[in-house]
């Protein structure tokens, strides 16, 4: 099984927008609305930041938004902060019954 | 508030079996699969199975099925990851995971097991 497919980096500067890709097949992102992201910081356990594509849980900010458009879904980052600079993963449910993740993408913040 | 704490760093040798573990609290954890994701150094995440505390039913991915072994124990709220012969290439950090809605979601993570083998 391989990973979703998301670029490995993308960059940005503090106060702009950055979108995140993440692609997949017809048996996973594009088969479920079940997508979801995740944000890493160095040395500390994964953060849900979107669920079912585009769903925010308590405690995320707004700033945070999630898309998703055929076998491709996207998060949305705006106004970036220094504290968003961090790995994020995308996940998706599959026809198999597993969770698919997304190779990651290294955001940093110019 | 649902948490889950995992056992400790772990250094062992090739051929070794290791077991390591997952105590979750604050919820109701036979109602929700808890699954294992690795990182092995410098990479990203891969999901590699879930049980279901309350049947003990087990899904595994393709890669890990064969190569681990998922089981609980839910009159401790304990998870289990078990390898009865380590390899190098298991060097990784290991999260337990709280899965809701199936597998729609993790919503909570383990803080992380850190297992080393090394000659």
């Amino acid at each position: 099984q391989s990973a979703l497919t998301q670029p490995a980096s993308v960059s940005g500067s503090p106060g702009q927008s950055i979108t995140i890709s993440c692609t997949g097949t017809s048996s996973d992102v594009g088969g479920y609305n079940y997508v979801s992201w995740y944000q890493q910081h160095p040395g500390k356990a994964p953060k849900l930041m979107i669920y079912d594509v585009s769903n925010r849980p308590s405690g995320v900010s707004n700033r945070f938004s999630g898309s998703k458009s055929g076998d491709t879904a996207s998060l949305t980052i705006s106004g970036l902060q220094a504290e968003d600079e961090a790995d994020y993963y995308c996940s998706s449910s599959t026809s198999s019954s597993t969770l698919r993740f997304g190779g990651g993408t290294k955001l940093t913040v110019l | 508030e649902v948490q889950l704490v995992q056992s400790g760093a772990e250094v062992k040798k090739p051929g070794e079996s290791l077991k390591i573990s997952c105590k979750g609290s604050g919820y109701s954890f036979t109602s929700y699969y808890i699954g294992w994701v690795r990182q092995m150094p410098g990479k990203g995440l891969e999901w590699m199975g879930i049980i279901h505390p309350g049947d003990y039913e087990t899904r595994y991915s393709p890669s890990s099925q064969g190569q681990v072994t998922i089981s609980a124990d839910r009159s401790i709220s304990t998870a289990y990851l078990q390898w009865s012969s380590l390899k190098a290439s298991d060097t990784a950090m290991y999260y337990c995971a709280r899965h809701n809605s199936g597998l729609r979601v993790i919503d909570y993570w383990g803080q992380g097991t850190l297992v080393t083998v090394s000659p």
